[in-house]
């Protein structure tokens, strides 16, 4: 069946790092591919996605380019601050969005 | 504002008492699902429905059943909680269906629900 594997956290970075959260799938047909991410005591909320291979997605200055050749979604931020301290989720759905599969998240701590 | 909410937010019971959770969502979308957030487990599914009356199982729907009887609502109900069924459980919604490039199957989250069951 489909999968997610994210690299396991926490991570913790100094305000304006480079952060990389490294993310690969396993999955049949022509999954879409999200980071979804939690602040704390709240909901998942999309943070970006990409629906086909080579597909960059991006938001709020983080980035993920979906690769088919490695199974890869990585997530990517040029310098990072303190209000992205979150959970973060890769996630996977099959074609038609019914079945969806969540990695088991990454937390990310950012240091002043 | 479009949203999914979940009732109760927090919730502490007694092994076999009977509990509902309550979901429901104003964007008109098709498809709806219940999750379990566990540590170092990440969302895992229990259950989601395609539509009214139409439901099905998840990754872990053992000690747990749904219903869909109208679009906006989706209750998760635990018939006789048990001790293992503590965790932070999230409804999520979507249009469902439709090409992926549409946006259709992006989830919007609840709040969550902790139940804690002694």
């Amino acid at each position: 069946g489909n999968s997610v594997t994210q690299m396991e956290g926490p991570v913790t970075l100094s305000e304006e790092a480079f952060l990389t959260i490294n993310c690969t799938y396993t999955a049949t047909g022509y999954p879409s591919l999200f980071w979804y991410v939690q602040y704390p005591g709240e909901g998942l909320q999309l943070l970006l996605k990409a629906t086909k291979a080579d597909d960059k997605g991006s938001n709020k200055g983080f980035e993920a380019t979906y690769r088919k050749e490695t199974t890869s979604f990585h997530l990517e931020k040029g310098s990072v601050q303190v209000s992205d301290s979150a959970v973060y989720f890769c996630a996977l759905s099959s074609d038609y969005g019914q079945n969806f599969v969540f990695g088991p998240g990454t937390r990310l701590s950012v240091l002043p | 504002e479009a949203q999914v909410t979940q009732n109760p937010r927090y919730l502490i019971t007694v092994t076999g008492k009977k509990l509902t959770v309550t979901c429901s969502q104003n964007m008109n979308h098709e498809y709806m699902s219940w999750y379990r957030q566990d540590p170092g487990l990440g969302l895992r599914q229990i259950y989601y429905s395609m539509n009214v009356e139409v439901t099905d199982k998840g990754d872990v729907p053992e000690g747990y059943k749904v219903s869909r009887k109208e679009k906006r609502n989706f209750p998760l109900i635990l018939e006789s909680p048990s001790p293992n069924q503590t965790s932070l459980y999230f409804c999520a919604s979507s249009f469902g269906g439709g090409h992926p490039s549409s946006g259709a199957n992006v989830l919007t989250f609840g709040a969550g629900s902790r139940l804690t069951v002694l």
